[in-house]
This record gives C-alpha cells, structure tokens and sequence, in this order.
C-alpha cells in the first residue's frame, strides 16, 4: 500500500503545531464525506465521517469541517504528531457506499 | 490492522500476462469492493461484489473482472495486461450491501502490480 509514488500536494507541519487539509468536492448533491489516512505500506483507515447536514464534526485531535456553500470540506488535526504523517484523502457518497469519490489526497510531513 | 487480507502484496509481471489478486473480507463483512490507484489519481473505484453477486460497477476496464466466492473471499482478474494498469490495486470489505449512504468500507493494504 505504498502511496509514496503518488504527485500529491504536500502539508509540511511542525510537531506539536495544528494541521489543517483542505479539500474541495464537486457534488452538490454529496450527502455523505468522510476523511481517510493513508500510511506508507498500508490502505486508507477511516478517520472522521460528516453528514451534509452537519457543518461541524469533532473526534480525537480531529474535527472535520464542510462548508456546503462553496463545496469545501476540511480536516484539522490538533497537537500533529510524527504518527500523523500520511496521506490524507477526503471522500463524498451520492449514495451507496459504493458510489464513494476519493479526492487526489495531500501529503502530510511532520517535522520534528 | 483492518482485518481485510489481501495477496500478494506485489506483483511483477509482463505486458500481455494475465494476473489475479486475491482479496479476504473482514470477518462477518459480505460486501466486497475493489479499487485502483495510480500515480496522480486518487483511488477509483471498480466493482463491487456482495454475497457472491457483482452489485456495482465502475470504471472497470473490460479485460478485467472479478468474483465472489461461497466463501466471500474474492478475486480480480486483470488480463492482456498493459503498462498502465501497472498500480496499487486495494480491496476494500463492508458489513452489508452498502445501501446505506454511510456504509464504512475496511481496506486492505493492497497489492502493487507492476508491468513491465
């Protein structure tokens, strides 16, 4: 599962600093986002889930934002750990889950 | 670990060959997907199998094809290969047919195919 291949853009954030993934979907009509890690050697793991009729979601040192308006979802880590970096891909669901579109995915580096 | 196997984890191969990637569920899960990801994409997705019956296509190519065993276990069959097809091929597992908008799917960490 290495993704290291991928040209993806890329975060650089200081340990301990607050790291936020910005992501912007092109379904209106996308009822359903999620937001996935992907670390080198491994599949995408489920982080954090948002319905479109929520704008806000919070989980442990992650909160997912969606901004329906202009189709803008975000993932904000707080206190970035070295275990943070990773790819992170968001998701919207029209539908079924398998009607699930992954975005490109950003690249997150923790500096020490 | 996600509980969802998945082998082998590489694949080295020649263009025109015929490979097949092998794909374990979760324990319980009936639902199985398969995903592609290349250099400069993001995961897209191909076909979906629940309970031995294909459920959902996507972009799958047609020299590609998949089954669901009795056993729920699967396999991608990926022929008359070319270089382009050279990617990290994911499986991913869910509880049901994933008529449910938020259905969570469990990945596999993948096989890498390369054609060479």
């Amino acid at each position: 599962g290495e993704s290291v291949g991928l040209h993806l853009p890329t975060l650089s954030v200081q340990e301990g600093d607050n790291s936020i993934i910005n992501c912007a979907y092109s379904n209106s009509a996308s009822d359903y986002f999620i937001w996935y890690k992907q670390e080198s050697g491994k599949g995408p793991q489920f982080i954090i889930d948002i319905r479109s009729n929520m704008d806000k979601r919070q989980g442990q040192r992650v909160t997912v934002l969606l901004n329906k308006t202009v189709k803008h979802l975000s993932l904000q880590i707080a206190a970035t750990q070295p275990g943070d970096s990773a790819v992170y891909f968001c998701a919207e669901n029209t539908g079924t889950a398998s009607k699930l579109t992954f975005g490109t995915g950003t690249r997150l580096q923790v500096t020490l | 670990d996600s509980g969802v196997t998945q082998t082998p984890k590489h694949l080295i191969t020649a263009t025109g060959q015929r490979v097949t990637l092998r794909c374990s569920p979760r324990s319980g899960d009936l639902s199985v997907y398969w995903y592609q990801q290349s250099l400069d994409q993001g995961l897209q997705f191909l076909i979906q199998y629940y309970n031995g019956e294909e459920r959902a296509k996507g972009n799958i190519l047609e020299r590609f094809s998949a089954q669901q065993f009795p056993d729920l276990h699967s396999e991608l069959n990926l022929s008359s290969l070319e270089l382009g097809d050279s990617a990290l091929y994911f499986c991913a597992s869910s509880l049901s047919s994933a008529a449910a908008t938020n259905e969570k799917l469990f990945f596999g960490s993948g096989t890498q195919l390369s054609v060479l």
